[in-house]
């Protein structure tokens, strides 16, 4: 079946912009992580969901990032207010339950100028 | 913490074989290892969980010293494909957020 997907692909927003970042896990996967990664650096976790409910913000950099995922299925990742340190490509991930592997989408390379 | 992976970059001949370490600080629920291609998603390679279970992909194997919070991947007989970044994840508290390293560049050539 189709992998995880995230759109847009990339994005390019003024200072101060709003932005979405749309996730959509593999059908099926209960858990659904973020991840933020800078060039060169190792993914690092933004926030995580088991079916709709939001279980660790722990990662979120500020109060200008939210997330959701309503109905347990796709999710958002929001940023309002972009800076230029936002810039970075945010992975989706996506895991059948918890504890097992996760499957990450293409990402979503945010530029922020 | 972030987990410490070495070495931090190997470059190996085709048929070469290299290992690939990772090392916590902290006790462990299980052990991820990905392998991420310039520009592309990170690709799950394998688990390694508490108490011995694996799962991954057969031409890949993995050790996990579960005592001392140290994974180790072998990359045996090496293929150009083989290039890439690769991170270990940790999970500390079973199946919630991974703490990635900084990875391994890896660089086969032919």
């Amino acid at each position: 079946g189709a992998g995880v997907s995230q759109s847009p692909r990339y994005k390019v927003a003024k200072r101060g912009q709003d932005v979405a970042l749309r996730c959509d896990p593999i059908s099926g996967h209960v858990s659904l992580f973020w991840y933020q990664q800078a060039l060169g650096q190792g993914p690092e976790f933004l926030t995580y969901f088991q079916n709709e409910a939001q279980l660790d913000k722990s990662g979120l950099p500020s109060d200008r990032f939210f997330a959701e995922r309503p109905e347990g299925s796709v999710s958002t990742l929001k940023i309002q207010r972009t800076q230029q340190e936002d810039s970075a490509v945010y992975l989706c991930a996506s895991s059948l339950i918890q504890g097992h592997e996760q499957y990450f989408g293409p990402g979503t390379r945010l530029t922020v100028t | 913490q972030q987990p410490v992976q070495s070495p931090q970059a190997v470059i190996l001949r085709e048929g070469e074989d290299a290992v690939i370490n990772c090392s916590s600080s902290k006790a462990l629920y299980s052990v991820h290892w990905y392998r991420q291609k310039h520009g592309e998603a990170p690709v799950f390679l394998m688990i390694l969980l508490k108490g011995g279970e694996q799962k991954g992909h057969e031409k890949i194997s993995a050790s996990f010293n579960e005592k001392k919070q140290q994974s180790s991947l072998y990359l045996t007989a090496s293929q150009l494909s083989y290039s890439g970044t690769y991170f270990c994840g940790t999970d500390r508290t079973a199946g919630n957020k991974l703490t990635f390293g900084g990875g391994t560049r890896v660089l086969v050539k032919p």
